[in-house]
This record gives C-alpha cells, sequence and structure tokens, in this order.
C-alpha cells in the first residue's frame, strides 16, 4: 500500500510569517508530487506540482522535493488569511492516479 | 470554460437504493477520475480512465461501478447503497500522464446513506 504521511495541525502562523508544510511517501519509485489546497466545503485546487530535486517557486509558494530522503514541503511566504485551508499532498502513482494524504490544516 | 461538472450536488439515499453520479468535462481531457472523501480523511480513488472505453479499478471500488462510452462523460454508479457509503464524491479530469498535469476537480457531490 502506498502511503502518503501529512501531520494533520491545525497549524496556527501569524500574518505575514512563513508556514511550513511537510509530507512523507513510502514508494520510493514516486517520481511526481503535487500540493492542493481545498477550503471547507470545496474541491481542491492544485497550487503546484514538483518533479525534480530541490526547489520550485510560484509567487508566494515554494514546493521543496528530496526525493533520497522521501520528503516533499511546501512553503508559503508571508501568510494571509486567505490561506487558511488544508493543503494535501499528493503523490503520482502512475497514470496520474494520485495517492493523497491526509491534508494539514492551516490556520 | 464550465470545467469538470458534477450532478447532483447533494443526495439522500435509503440503505438498497442505487444512482449514478454524474461528471462531464468540457476539456478534451483523456484521463478521469472519480474519488471520495470522508471527514478527517484523504481523498480515495474509487475508479479512473485513461480514454474511452477504458476503465480500471483503484484503491476502494467496491460496491461501485463506471463506464466511459466518451471523452467528456464518466458516470459513477453507486448500487445497493450502504451507509459506509456516505461520502463526498469528487470527479477530476487531467490532460495527460505528465507530472505537469495536475487534476481539475469537480465540484462534488455529497451523498448520505440513510
Amino acid at each position: 500500500q502506498k502511503e502518503v504521511e501529512q501531520n494533520s495541525g491545525p497549524l496556527s502562523v501569524p500574518e505575514g510569517a512563513i508556514a511550513s508544510l511537510n509530507c512523507t511517501y513510502s514508494d520510493r519509485g514516486s517520481q511526481s508530487f503535487f500540493w492542493y489546497r481545498q477550503y471547507s466545503g470545496k474541491s481542491p485546487e492544485l497550487i503546484m506540482s514538483i518533479y525534480s530535486n530541490g526547489d520550485k517557486e510560484d509567487g508566494r509558494f515554494t514546493a521543496q522535493l528530496n526525493k533520497a530522503s522521501q520528503y516533499v514541503s511546501l512553503l508559503i511566504r508571508d501568510s494571509q488569511p486567505s490561506d487558511s485551508a488544508t493543503y494535501l499532498c499528493a503523490v503520482n502513482t502512475g497514470f496520474q492516479k494520485l495517492v493523497f494524504g491526509t491534508g494539514t490544516r492551516l490556520l | 470554460n464550465a470545467g469538470v461538472t458534477q450532478t447532483p450536488k447533494f443526495r439522500i439515499l435509503k440503505i438498497g437504493q442505487s444512482m449514478t453520479l454524474q461528471c462531464t468535462q468540457d476539456m478534451n481531457h483523456n484521463y478521469m477520475y472519480w474519488y471520495r472523501q470522508d471527514p478527517g480523511m484523504g481523498l480515495k480513488l474509487i475508479y479512473y480512465s485513461v480514454g474511452a472505453g477504458i476503465t480500471d479499478k483503484g484503491e476502494v471500488p467496491n460496491g461501485y461501478n463506471v463506464s466511459r462510452s466518451t471523452t467528456e462523460d464518466f458516470p459513477l454508479r453507486l448500487e445497493l447503497a450502504a451507509p459506509s457509503q456516505t461520502s463526498v464524491y469528487f470527479c477530476a479530469s487531467s490532460y495527460g500522464a505528465s507530472a505537469d498535469y495536475g487534476y481539475t476537480f469537480g465540484s462534488g457531490t455529497r451523498l448520505t446513506v440513510v
């Protein structure tokens, strides 16, 4: 069973601070990784994807991938009240079949 | 563009009843998926399709069936509804299998089985 683990939170971050969200995965062969944001009662929406080791930046968001440690993270700079949501980490297991973590709730 | 459209948004079923959750996308995406999301849990893959006429089981397929006769439509059939099928169901689509293509999700169907 391929697993994706996230701390469920909630994670409280002061406005303007950096939020750091973490995710680990069990399948060492996984190649691509995704972060989704889900507001309460809404469907998930894609924030960004990453598939190479290192950092990938998109506006206030930075995804970090370390395949050796099987670790993915998402940094949110200059946190805003509108960032309050649940953040889902997802791992591609082939044919874009994503295995999702249970999510981290950000306050 | 409408994106991914799911109907109905809400439904209450009695135990043993059947229903079909509809999903339509207008983005010409080949890949389509059905997930369920239970409170405090991650999304679990029920079925997926990589193109018209091709479907396969995901992690939790029992109690469900799908068909994919067109690129646009991917309905999910619940037979003999059980309380364990109470959940929020999301349909999603993706352009392809490349790492850069995430999912576009529908707005979800909240199903309660009583």
